[in-house]
C-alpha cells in the first residue's frame, strides 16, 4: 500500500520569504503526484500535479515541485509567499495503474505573517 | 451550478441517528468519489463510483456507512446509528475522464461538516 508523509504540521514565514513545503511518499508501483491547497471553509483545490517527463513542474499561484524518484519526495516551493497564501498544504499520490482514488498526507499548515 | 456542491453545508446530529448527506458532481462528470476529514488530517478515501456503480468501496470503514449513485449523477452518503467518531468533514469530488486516465483531475465540494453529539 502507498503513504504520505508530509513532515511538518506548521510553517511559520514572513511575507515575501522562500518557503518550501516537504512531502515524502512510499509505494511499491508508480505514482502520479499532487499538491492541494485549502483555504479556510473551501474545498480542496489542485496547485499542481507530476504524471511523467519533468521533474521540476510548474503550478498556480508561483508555486512549483521537484520530483525526485531516489529520495522518494515531491517538495512544494515558492520563492515568495504573500499573505494569501496561508492555507492548508496536502499532498497526495494516486497509483498510475488502478483506479483514482488519492492517498493524501496529513497536511502543513503555511502561517504567513506580516 | 460550475462546481461540486455538497449539501448540507453543516449536519449535527444525534449518537444513534441516521444521517444522509447530498453530492452533487459538475455535470457531465462520470466518475465520484467521497473521502472523510478527520480534524487536523488528512483526507481518507471512502468510495469511488463510475457511472452508477461502486467501483471502489474499500474505504467504508463499516458496514453502517454506505451510498449510492442511482442515475450516474448525484450520490448521497448514507450512515446509519451515527457515533461520536463519525464527526468529521465528508469531501465529494468528480472527475470527467476514466479512472486510469493520468489527465483525470478531480475537482472537490466544500464538504459537509458532521458533528455528532
Amino acid at each position: 500500500a502507498q503513504s504520505v508523509t508530509q513532515l511538518d504540521s506548521q510553517v511559520p514565514v514572513f511575507e515575501e520569504a522562500p518557503v518550501e513545503l516537504r512531502c515524502n511518499y512510499s509505494s511499491s508501483v508508480s505514482v502520479y503526484l499532487f499538491w492541494y491547497v485549502q483555504y479556510p471553509n473551501q474545498g480542496l483545490q489542485l496547485l499542481l500535479k507530476y504524471l511523467s517527463g519533468s521533474t521540476l513542474v510548474k503550478g498556480i499561484n508561483g508555486f512549483e515541485a521537484e520530483f525526485n524518484k531516489s529520495q522518494t519526495s515531491f517538495h512544494l516551493r515558492k520563492p515568495s509567499v504573500h499573505i494569501s497564501d496561508t492555507a492548508e498544504y496536502f499532498c497526495a499520490v494516486r497509483l498510475n495503474n488502478a483506479g483514482n482514488m488519492l492517498t493524501f498526507g496529513g497536511g502543513t499548515r503555511l502561517m504567513v505573517k506580516p | 451550478g460550475a462546481g461540486v456542491s455538497q449539501t448540507p453545508s453543516n449536519k449535527v446530529t444525534e449518537k444513534g441517528k441516521y444521517v444522509e448527506l447530498r453530492c452533487d458532481p459538475i455535470s457531465g462528470h462520470t466518475a465520484l468519489y467521497w473521502y472523510r476529514q478527520s480534524l487536523g488530517q488528512g483526507p481518507e478515501f471512502l468510495i469511488y463510483f463510475q457511472g452508477t456503480g461502486a467501483a471502489d468501496d474499500s474505504g467504508l470503514p463499516n458496514d453502517r456507512f454506505f451510498a449510492v449513485r442511482p442515475e450516474g449523477s448525484v450520490s448521497t452518503l448514507k450512515i446509519q446509528r451515527t457515533e461520536r467518531g463519525d464527526s468529521a468533514v465528508y469531501l465529494c469530488a468528480s472527475s470527467l475522464m476514466a479512472a486510469t486516465s493520468p489527465n483525470t483531475e478531480a475537482f472537490f465540494g466544500q464538504g459537509t461538516r458532521l458533528t455528532v453529539v
